[in-house]
């Protein structure tokens, strides 16, 4: 069974710091992927990485950034956190290709004050 | 990825009740991919539907694509409580990026 895990997850930050949401997935997975979920808003993706050290941006990646630098490790980076990146962040993972089935991760659940 | 419309937002039922949602997009759709996610949970893939007039079951669940691929349905026979969730659907393309519709919130009244 595939394992994606969240390294928290609960985290409360502070308006302006900087914060790193860390990804591992234990199955080999080309694709990672990095999701925010809101209520009314649904899934929105903000980064994916089909390769290593490859990024390509999402729908929503003002404010965040990436790292790709091992395969099964994929980092979200808030520069300067702010109020309106209180969320839910979702991690997912699937093989190879356009199409393939996304692993999510339990999530982190992100208060900025 | 184009944009998929989930109907309904919510929807309540007794147990034993049937249930679906729909899945709907004003142009061709190249895949769906369903999704579940209980409360508290994350989304966990179901199934994924490629083919023009594609029906697929899964014991009480079955799941269809319209065959001008332009929308998509998720039907529960005889729910259970152990439905309880939120349904998503979701869009792929070329491109890596699955867009995901709102989802539809399935609770079950025992």
């Amino acid at each position: 069974d595939v394992k994606v895990t969240q390294s928290s997850r609960y985290l409360v930050k502070r308006t302006g710091e900087k914060v790193f949401l860390e990804c591992v997935q234990d199955m080999d997975h080309e694709n990672m992927f990095w999701y925010r979920q809101d209520p009314g808003l649904g899934l929105r993706l903000i980064y994916f990485s089909y390769d290593v050290k490859m990024k390509e941006k999402g729908d929503i990646p003002e404010g965040y950034s990436v790292s790709r630098e091992k395969k099964e490790r994929f980092s979200l980076i808030l520069e300067s956190a702010s109020t309106n990146q209180t969320s839910m962040y979702l991690c997912a993972s699937s093989l190879p290709g356009a199409n393939s089935p996304l692993h999510f991760g339990n999530g982190t659940r992100l208060t900025v004050t | 990825g184009q944009q998929v419309m989930q109907i309904p937002q919510y929807q309540h039922v007794q147990e034993g009740e049937d249930f679906t949602t729909y899945c709907n997009s004003s142009t061709t759709l190249s895949n769906i991919q369903w999704y579940k996610q209980r409360p508290g949970g994350h989304p966990v893939f179901l199934i994924q539907l490629v083919k023009s007039g594609e029906v697929k079951k899964q014991k009480r669940l079955t799941f269809q694509f319209g065959e001008a691929k332009k929308n998509s349905s998720l039907h529960i026979t005889a729910t259970q409580t152990t439905d309880v969730g939120t349904y998503f659907c979701a869009e792929g393309g070329s491109n890596y990026k699955l867009t995901f519709g709102k989802g539809t919130l399935l609770t079950v009244n025992p």
